[in-house]
């Protein structure tokens, strides 16, 4: 069954301190995403790959770096972690852009 | 800024009544468009999607009206229903580059 794995579910960082989020997928995907989720503002793209090894920016990628090491992983990497990344952050992966993306669960990240 | 745009963060429709939720896109380029329904904390589930080469699909009690001249797309649910109560999300996208892009979000609300 196809899966969409996000490790950790949740995470407490220090301001200033840097912070991996991992995403997995059994899919055999080409495309990945990472969307934040914070109120009043739904969905937005933060980094996103159609490839492995290269990444392409999405509509707010400032404060993020987003690593494809293979086809299925894609962390997204917070160098110094600020109070305003406070978020739920999802990972999605689609086959095609004709395709719809397959979610992961989320992770709730909180910046202390 | 925001590519994607949903204009009205709310609605309330009576049970039975027809819900409308609309969606405008800034690129056109975009030749993918998705709803989305998403529940607090949980990642979300695509409800009906269309590419840009029709105007409208149906899937029982969804359907998407696509109007590529305005750059605007809506979803259409008939008999709602109270457990329609989301929060819904449109989302847009092109082909090459496959970048995939969501609006705020609208919550429907569906009284008994």
């Amino acid at each position: 069954e196809a899966a969409v794995t996000q490790s950790p579910r949740s995470k407490v960082a220090v301001t200033g301190g840097k912070v991996t989020l991992s995403c997995h997928q059994t899919n055999n995907h080409d495309y990945m995403y990472w969307y934040r989720q914070d109120t009043g503002h739904g969905l937005r793209l933060i980094h996103y790959s159609y490839v492995a090894d290269s990444t392409e920016k999405g509509d707010i990628p400032d404060g993020y770096k987003a690593s494809r090491p293979s086809q299925e992983n894609f962390s997204l990497i917070l160098e110094l972690a600020s109070l305003s990344q406070t978020a739920v952050y999802f990972c999605a992966s689609r086959w095609d852009p004709n395709q719809a993306p397959l979610f992961g669960e989320g992770t709730r990240l909180s910046v202390l | 800024g925001q590519q994607v745009k949903q204009s009205s963060p709310s609605l309330t429709v009576q049970e039975g009544g027809i819900s409308i939720l609309n969606c405008d896109y800034e690129n056109d380029m975009f030749d993918y468009f998705a709803w989305y329904k998403k529940y607090p904390d949980n990642s979300p589930t695509l409800l009906i999607s269309v590419r840009s080469n029709v105007d409208k699909r149906e899937d029982g009690r969804l359907t998407v009206f696509l109007n590529k001249s305005g750059k605007h797309f809506s979803l259409h649910i008939t008999a709602s229903q109270p457990e329609d109560t989301a929060v819904y999300l449109c989302a847009a996208g092109a082909g090459t580059g496959s970048k995939l892009s969501f609006g705020k979000g609208a919550k429907l609300t569906v009284s008994p």
